[in-house]
């Protein structure tokens, strides 16, 4: 299916625990993004990717890891889930000065 | 660095009427697009309007308007006709000139009443 996937769309897991969420999209969008919302913050940005191989931090990068090997794919691994990465996490694609599209989201719960 | 600001966290109105929601943001940069962006209680964000930095003219999208006051660096979303199915969550974005990331709000929660 065309468009941009997130994968799990609800997760639960246990603190300490490495955990990844997986992004793909297939419009081969040069930049690729991942942002988690939280009450009375609206989306904060976590990584963000120019092009393959090409990954920037944004404004709450600790505690995250991305990579982006191939251009549809953009996994995001939290290497020591804690209870503050508890949230929505939404991945979004866009060609360069365009908006976004944005994923459907996944809930992420860390106990 | 960029900075999006939405000072109303909700905001009520009847069907049928008009309902502006507010947005100013500040940047240095000379080039940058303005979004907003629409999330029902299912979750998933749903792009509403741009406006360029360099537009001269308001961005019109059906019922949806941009009020652009590049002067007082607002970026407001007027919403005519207002009907039930627009009860959700509202956010301005914007995206500046290096183009790597767009920055968003804290939203308005609006709720149309019957």
């Amino acid at each position: 299916d065309a468009g941009i996937t997130q994968s799990p769309r609800y997760k639960i897991t246990e603190t300490g625990r490495q955990v990844t969420l997986m992004c793909h999209q297939t419009w081969s969008h040069s930049y690729m993004f991942w942002y988690r919302q939280d009450l009375g913050h609206g989306l904060r940005l976590i990584y963000y990717s120019a092009a393959a191989d090409i990954t920037d931090k944004g404004e709450v990068p600790d505690g995250y890891v991305v990579s982006r090997s191939k251009t549809e794919n953009f996994p995001l691994t939290l290497e020591s889930a804690t209870r503050s990465q508890t949230s929505v996490y939404f991945c979004a694609s866009s060609d360069k000065g365009y908006g976004y599209t944005f994923g459907s989201g996944t809930r992420l719960t860390v106990v | 660095a960029q900075k999006i600001t939405q000072t109303q966290p909700g905001m009520f109105v009847q069907e049928k009427e008009a309902v502006t929601l507010d947005c100013t943001y500040d940047t240095s940069d000379q080039s940058y697009g303005l979004f907003w962006y629409k999330q029902p209680s299912s979750g998933e964000m749903i792009f509403l309007i741009y406006q360029g930095s360099y537009d001269e003219q308001n961005a019109t999208e059906g019922r949806y308007s941009l009020n652009f006051q590049k002067a007082r660096k607002s970026a407001n979303l007027v919403i005519s006709a207002s009907q039930l199915g627009d009860s959700a969550m509202y956010f301005c974005a914007m995206r500046g000139e290096n183009n790597n990331d767009m920055r968003f709000g804290a939203g308005t929660r609006l709720t149309v009443k019957p």
